[in-house]
């Protein structure tokens, strides 16, 4: 079936701009994270959607971040006012039902912040 | 600060020989991931060790989890050239948190 799809996959904008990011989970996944990886670096966790739950967004980095889930499925990570240092691949994951189980990623986008 | 920590942070091998990462984590564990990343884009699961297994395999993947020593490793025989990736650690805990090391690059020369 089909996997993890992200949308863009690369978007270049100018510093100040707003960019939305988006994912369409793997259908039937309750859970569906937001990750951020830095070049050569590691991934770090940004937001988590389960269900009908609160999000944890306790890894978003300012108040410039935020992201929604509609319907359970599809969700979009939106930065505000971009600074250079967002530039990063943002990466979507999915899986069945949360836990520490295993995760499915999407391709990432790739954003660059002149 | 990162859960889990690759060493090495860089790796070169001949292909056919074998190639052995490793991973430490500092907290207890609900179970332990390993995947890998081509060309800085998305990841894919490799295999998944439970917090009360020692060792695991997967076709040429072989898993160590030493809950004693807080570490694990993955061993890749026989390596080919298509195995030069990224290959990251992940510790899952109670929550549904996963944390990512810093990941091992590894090259494997044709």
């Amino acid at each position: 079936g089909a996997g993890v799809s992200q949308s863009p996959s690369n978007k270049v904008t100018e510093k100040g701009k707003d960019v939305e990011l988006r994912c369409d989970p793997i259908s039937g996944h309750t859970a569906l994270y937001w990750y951020r990886q830095s070049l050569g670096q590691g991934l770090e966790f940004l937001i988590y959607f389960q269900g009908n739950s609160a999000p944890d967004k306790s890894g978003l980095p300012s108040d410039r971040f935020s992201a929604e889930r509609t319907g359970g499925s599809v969700s979009t990570l939106t930065i505000q006012r971009t600074q250079q240092e967002d530039s990063a691949v943002y990466l979507c994951a999915s899986s069945l039902d949360g836990g520490s189980d295993t995760q499915y990623f999407g391709p990432g986008t790739r954003l660059t912040v002149l | 600060s990162q859960q889990g920590e690759e060493d090495p942070q860089a790796l070169s091998i001949q292909e056919g020989e074998n190639a052995t990462m490793n991973c430490s984590y500092k907290t207890s564990i609900n179970n332990l991931q390993w995947y890998r990343q081509n060309s800085g884009r998305g990841l894919v699961h490799l295999i998944l060790i439970r917090s009360n297994e020692r060792e695991k395999h997967s076709g040429r993947l072989r898993v160590t989890l030493d809950t004693s020593k807080k570490s694990s490793s993955l061993l890749i025989t026989a390596s080919r050239a298509a195995d030069t990736a990224s290959y990251f650690c992940a510790t899952g805990d109670s929550s549904y948190k996963l944390i990512f090391g810093s990941g091992t690059r590894l090259l494997v020369r044709p």
